[in-house]
């Protein structure tokens, strides 16, 4: 059973634009981190949202865990190029992490 | 980074073989876990580890074991590699369990089983 979507699952855009992904879930959750995973490296977290409604910004990135605490978005304004890689979506589940297939950007310069 | 080391970095064999990995950590946490990274499968939890000889299973287990001696130490087994185990394999370490916490990954082992 596919309990996660992350959309899109492939993304290329220019320097500059901005751009949203997206991780939903029928399934509620009590928290939710986002990583961030460069080719031949282990993903690295970016953030954690814990309360539904939640916000959060890293820079130019921002975080928002829905009301209702099923799915997530993530938002990069002006993307650059080191924004390049592999964003995955990760809900806690009973005390462990489900992680999203991912969505892999590329953005060209 | 957190002091997280995985080797073989990479391994070729042959099915049937026995392959053991290894996660070593310096940052003394508690908790240690092993994923496998697959192409439209993102990162799925094989075992995972919440003290020196306390391990429980994770959702893809079936073919692997694991053994902690030490805490710094987290090794997974294939008892007999089949070509469905061909993965990259991950090891992430957190302080604290409960899934609130953040993990830490080694940059990953690339297994290919012939």
């Amino acid at each position: 059973t596919q309990l996660l979507e992350q959309s899109p699952q492939f993304l290329s855009i220019q320097e500059g634009e901005n751009l949203t992904v997206y991780c939903n879930s029928s399934s509620v959750f009590s928290s939710l981190q986002w990583y961030r995973q460069e080719p031949g490296e282990g993903p690295v977290l970016l953030v954690t949202v814990v309360t539904g409604g939640e916000v959060k910004k890293l820079k130019r990135l921002t975080f928002q865990f829905g009301d209702a605490r099923k799915d997530s978005s993530l938002h990069i304004t002006a993307a650059q190029p080191g924004d390049t890689g592999l964003y995955l979506c990760a809900p806690n589940q009973g005390g462990k992490l489900i992680f999203g297939q991912g969505t892999e950007l590329s953005v060209k310069p | 980074d957190a002091g997280i080391t995985q080797s073989p970095r990479h391994k070729v064999t042959e099915t049937g073989t026995p392959v053991t990995l290894r996660c070593h950590q310096t940052e003394n946490h508690r908790y240690m876990y092993w994923y496998r990274q697959d192409p439209g499968h993102g990162l799925r939890l094989i075992h995972y580890s919440y003290g020196v000889k306390d391990t429980d299973k994770g959702e893809v287990s079936d073919g692997y074991s694991v053994s902690r001696s030490k805490t710094e130490d987290f090794l997974l087994t294939l008892e007999s590699a089949t070509s469905s185990q061909t993965s990259v394999y991950f090891c992430a370490i957190s302080e604290i369990g409960g899934g609130n916490q953040p993990q830490h990954f080694g940059d990953g082992t690339r297994l290919s089983i012939l």
